[in-house]
């Protein structure tokens, strides 16, 4: 089975604060993506990934970074933590454009 | 633009019985992959069945099935004999190569679905 691991299921940061959300994942997919999740909204695409340190914005990315050194793993960096990115963060993984994503459990980012 | 709707904000059904959640969807795209998702209020994005715009047979995964209708551009999935832990939200997806996103997933907003018993 697919795995994809999100390091930390709840976090809890204070306005300001560097944040770092893991993702990795064991498919050895080139395709990797980070998501939000806000009520009323649904899942709106920050940034992805097609292949090791290439990345590109989605439609949300203002306050975000990326980086991604190996294949398996893609990082979401909050540069300076404000509390309207206070939500849920979903990371997924894919190989080619028609087949699944698979999603890690999501981690619920407090910012306060 | 591609787009996926749900018109069912919220669906009951009893325990036991089979439910139709309604997905439809818009693309000019020739190839492109739909999928529903179960969300349960814990988080995670459980990928549930896949259909192919290429496709012939409709999807099927043990209780789930994808009634795909592709002149219509509807791709509704079924659950047999739902259970209890079936209550959850549903996310509709649609996955292709739109202009390089290398198949980012637009999704619909979701059916929340509750199962009495």
């Amino acid at each position: 089975d697919v795995k994809v691991t999100q390091s930390s299921r709840y976090l809890v940061k204070r306005t300001g604060e560097k944040v770092f959300l893991e993702c990795v994942q064991d498919m050895d997919h080139e395709n990797m993506f980070w998501y939000r999740q806000d009520p009323g909204l649904g899942l709106r695409l920050i940034y992805f990934s097609y292949d090791v340190k290439m990345k590109e914005k989605g439609d949300i990315p203002e306050g975000y970074s990326v980086s991604r050194e190996k294949k398996e793993r893609f990082s979401l960096i909050l540069e300076s933590a404000s509390t309207n990115q206070t939500s849920m963060y979903l990371c997924a993984s894919g190989h080619r454009v028609t087949s699944p994503l698979h999603f890690g459990n999501g981690t619920r980012l407090t910012v306060t | 633009a591609q787009k996926i709707t749900q018109t069912q904000p919220g669906m009951f059904v009893q325990e036991k019985e089979a439910v139709t959640l309604d997905c439809t969807y818009d693309t000019s795209d020739p190839s492109y992959g739909l999928f529903w998702y179960k969300q349960p209020s814990s988080g995670e994005m459980i990928f549930l069945i896949y259909q192919g715009s290429y496709d012939q047979q409709n999807a099927t995964e043990g209780r789930y099935s994808l009634n795909f209708q592709k002149a219509r551009k509807s791709a509704n999935l079924v659950i047999s004999a739902s259970q209890l832990g079936d209550s959850a939200m549903y996310f509709c997806a649609m996955r292709g190569n739109y202009g390089g996103s290398q198949g980012n997933l637009i999704f619909g907003k979701g059916t929340k679905l509750s199962v009495k018993p």
